[in-house]
C-alpha cells in the first residue's frame, strides 16, 4: 500500500531555534494535512493543503503542498517548549467518505531550553 | 465537554481474551473511524463508519469486529486477543469525511 516517510524521524533543537521537516510520498495525494500528537493524546489538525504548491500559515507554522503532489512541507519559526511532540503528515487521494487518510512515519521533536 | 471519549483508558488482559473498546462522540458528526498506533507510533486506519454503514474495512483480521450502533457511537470488539495486538488504539470523528478528523485520547491495549 502506500506509504508516507518523514524526515527527520527525530529532532532535538534548542528553544528559539527553527525547525524544518518533511514528508514523502510514492504517489499522488490530492490533500496534505499536518497534525500534531502530544504525550498521552490523540493526534490533532494543525493546517490543511488542497492544491499543489500552496503555501498555508497557522501561527508560527508553515506548510506547503509540494509541485509533484508527492510531498509536503512543515516549517515551525521560533519553537518553544510546547511543541515538543510528534508531527505526523497525512496524506489522501480523492475526497468523500470512503477516502481514507495516510498517515506518515512521524517526525519526533523535543526541544531543549 | 465537547469531544470525542473512548472507554477504557488502558486494558491489560491475558491472551486468548475477548475484549471491548467503546467511542462516542458529541460533536454531532456522521462519521466514525478507528486507528491503530503500533510501538513505533506508525497511525493506520482499521476502520470507518459513515452513518452507521462500514464503508471502509482494511485488512484487518476478522477478529477485530466494530458495531455502530447510532452515528455518536462506534465500539470495536476484539476475539482471541494475540500479542501483536498490544497498541494504542484511537477513535476519530469527522462531519461528511471531511479531512479535519477529531481524535480520541486513545485506549492503550496490553495484551499478556
Amino acid at each position: 500500500g502506500q506509504q508516507l516517510n518523514q524526515s527527520p524521524q527525530s529532532m532535538f533543537i534548542q528553544e528559539g531555534e527553527d525547525v524544518s521537516m518533511n514528508c514523502t510520498s510514492s504517489s499522488i495525494f490530492n490533500t496534505w494535512l499536518w497534525y500534531k500528537q502530544d504525550p498521552g493524546e490523540g493526534p490533532v489538525l494543525l493546517i490543511a493543503l488542497y492544491k499543489a504548491g500552496e503555501l498555508t500559515s497557522n501561527g508560527r507554522l508553515t506548510a506547503q503542498f509540494g509541485i509533484t503532489r508527492k510531498d509536503s512541507f512543515l516549517n515551525i519559526s521560533a519553537s518553544i517548549p510546547s511543541d515538543v511532540g510528534i508531527y505526523f503528515c497525512a496524506g489522501r487521494g480523492a475526497a468523500g467518505t470512503a477516502s481514507k487518510l495516510t498517515f506518515g512515519t512521524g517526525t519526533r521533536l523535543q526541544v531543549t531550553l | 465537554d465537547t469531544a470525542v471519549s473512548q472507554t477504557p483508558k488502558y486494558l491489560v488482559t491475558q491472551m486468548g481474551n475477548d475484549k471491548s473498546i467503546k467511542c462516542e462522540q458529541n460533536l454531532g458528526h456522521d462519521t466514525m473511524y478507528w486507528y491503530k498506533q503500533d510501538s513505533k507510533k506508525f497511525l493506520k486506519i482499521m476502520f470507518s463508519y459513515n452513518n452507521k454503514e462500514l464503508i471502509i474495512n482494511e485488512t484487518v483480521p476478522n477478529r477485530f469486529s466494530p458495531k455502530s450502533p447510532d452515528k455518536a457511537h462506534l465500539n470495536l470488539h476484539i476475539n482471541s486477543l494475540e500479542l501483536g495486538d498490544s497498541a494504542v488504539y484511537f477513535c476519530a470523528s469527522s462531519y461528511q469525511g471531511a479531512n479535519e478528523q477529531f481524535f480520541g485520547p486513545g485506549t492503550r491495549l496490553t495484551v499478556l
